[in-house]
């Protein structure tokens, strides 16, 4: 069972460009959630969706796009990358429920040059 | 909204000694409460989850936790601390989004743990 996978793990970028993450999950979880960590600040959430066609913001949307045509797919789109969004990001996905933890992907790790 | 806090970004132990990373959370609920470990260069990997059973928890490699409601704590221990356990551990609590009547996890800023010899 693979759970949450995330491709890239590494990319660096040049200022302006723009890339997509990609997140897909095969735990039929409805919940999914952006992620980003920088040192010392603990994970902020930057959009999460509820279901294929659902997506909100979170605590940090600037600079982000993301999309939920399917239930396993949740890419984030990074358009006109800056430095401020070098950091490292996660993908997780859960049930949704208030007693139901997150299964996390093993991160992207992105430079912003 | 919840929220977490955790005491100390950094904390150094001798192996064998007492591991202790403190977590205190504010929640105009009852809260359900995580702790979370990560590797280098990994994932996070769930610990132990309180659900508003036991308030003392069990998880995985030894650790458990205590609920306390009095001092609005969930502090993170292990008897004896081994050089795997170095790690980053998180503490996170379940926040309700307004999207969908489900949850997300807010985290803590982080706790580093190293164990030295």
């Amino acid at each position: 069972n693979a759970g949450v996978t995330q491709t890239p793990k590494f990319r660096i970028l040049k200022i302006g460009q723009s890339m997509t993450l990609q997140c897909t999950q095969d735990m039929n979880h409805n919940y999914m959630y952006w992620y980003r960590q920088d040192p010392g600040m603990g994970l902020k959430l930057i959009y999460y969706s509820v279901g294929a066609g659902i997506t909100d913001k979170g605590e940090v949307p600037n600079g982000y796009n993301v999309s939920r045509s399917t239930t396993e797919d949740f890419p984030l789109r990074l358009e006109l990358a800056a430095p401020s969004q070098t950091s490292v990001y996660f993908c997780a996905s859960s049930y949704g429920s208030r007693n139901t933890e997150a299964f996390f992907g093993q991160g992207t790790r992105l430079t912003v040059v | 909204a919840q929220s977490v806090t955790q005491l100390g970004s950094h904390v150094s132990v001798s192996e064998g000694a007492l591991v202790l990373l403190r977590c205190n959370y504010s929640s105009s609920v009852p809260p359900y409460l995580f702790w979370y470990v990560q590797y280098p260069n990994q994932g996070l990997q769930l610990l132990l989850k309180y659900t508003s059973a036991a308030t003392l928890v069990k998880g995985i490699n030894g650790f458990e936790a205590e609920f306390k409601k009095s001092e609005t704590s969930f502090h993170l221990t292990k008897p004896s601390a081994h050089m795997s356990d170095a790690a980053e551990y998180f503490c996170a609590v379940s926040d309700r989004i307004l999207t969908g009547g489900g949850n997300k996890l807010t985290f803590g800023t982080g706790t580093q743990l190293k164990v030295e010899l």
